[in-house]
């Protein structure tokens, strides 16, 4: 089973700031079997980034996404005051097929 | 406008039994897998059970296997959660989301219902 570990596990930025979110997996994993998903406190998650870099329908172009193999990466270019949330990476593994989630990061304004 | 509305969560002791349900709309329904996550108080998100838009496949993480069945009826545009034997530690609020393109990640979810497992 693929571990993912997020860092930092909290992010203390102001708005108007970068914010760079990583995400390391224990084993290589597929580029087209990773998302990032955001969430607020006592709401579903949202879909931001699927197959590591393309954004889904809605999201601002202020997020990205990169990486490949075991390194991944979510960048907030310039954070407005919505983007403080928890951010979580997800891959998907095939064989049997199976999901996993990093512990999550928490971005908050400082 | 996609929607997914779960239901059926609610207080029961440990060993006993509950069904999810979670009603879907605005989307042909009988073309997508479907999953169940879950997330408990104040944790990250864990995957549970997903099945395939025909029921053909199905599978589950390790920590369910051989207590939940995940089951759909495309007919009524719903999937289902049956949760036998339950656990403390399967206290959470549970999702219902839809497999997007690729069927590797969610994107659409549910509200969530809360599943508490307490005596």
């Amino acid at each position: 089973e693929i571990v993912l570990t997020q860092s930092p596990a909290t992010l203390s930025l102001s708005p108007g700031e970068r914010a760079t979110l990583s995400c390391g997996a224990s084993q290589s994993v597929s580029s087209s079997y990773l998302a990032w998903y955001q969430q607020k406190p006592g709401l579903a998650p949202r879909l931001l980034i699927y197959d590591a870099s393309s954004r889904a329908t809605g999201i601002p172009d202020r997020f990205s996404g990169s990486g490949s193999g075991t390194d991944f990466t979510l960048t907030i270019s310039r954070l407005e005051p919505e983007d403080f949330a928890v951010y979580y990476c997800q891959q998907y593994g095939s064989s049997p097929p199976m999901y996993t989630f990093g512990q999550g990061t928490k971005l908050e304004i400082k | 406008e996609v929607q997914l509305v779960e239901s059926g969560g609610g207080l029961v002791k440990p060993g006993g039994s509950l069904r999810l349900s979670c009603a879907a709309s605005g989307f042909t329904f009988s073309s997508y897998s479907m999953n169940w996550v879950r997330q408990a108080p104040g944790k990250g998100l864990e995957w549970v059970s997903s099945i395939s838009s025909s029921s053909s496949y199905i599978y589950y993480a390790d920590s369910v296997k051989g207590r939940f069945t995940i089951s759909r009826d495309n007919a009524k545009n719903s999937l289902y959660l049956q949760m036998n034997s339950l656990r403390a530690e399967d206290t959470a609020v549970y999702y219902c989301a839809r497999l997007g393109v690729g069927a590797t990640s969610w994107d659409y979810w549910g509200q969530g219902t809360l599943v508490t497992v307490s005596s």
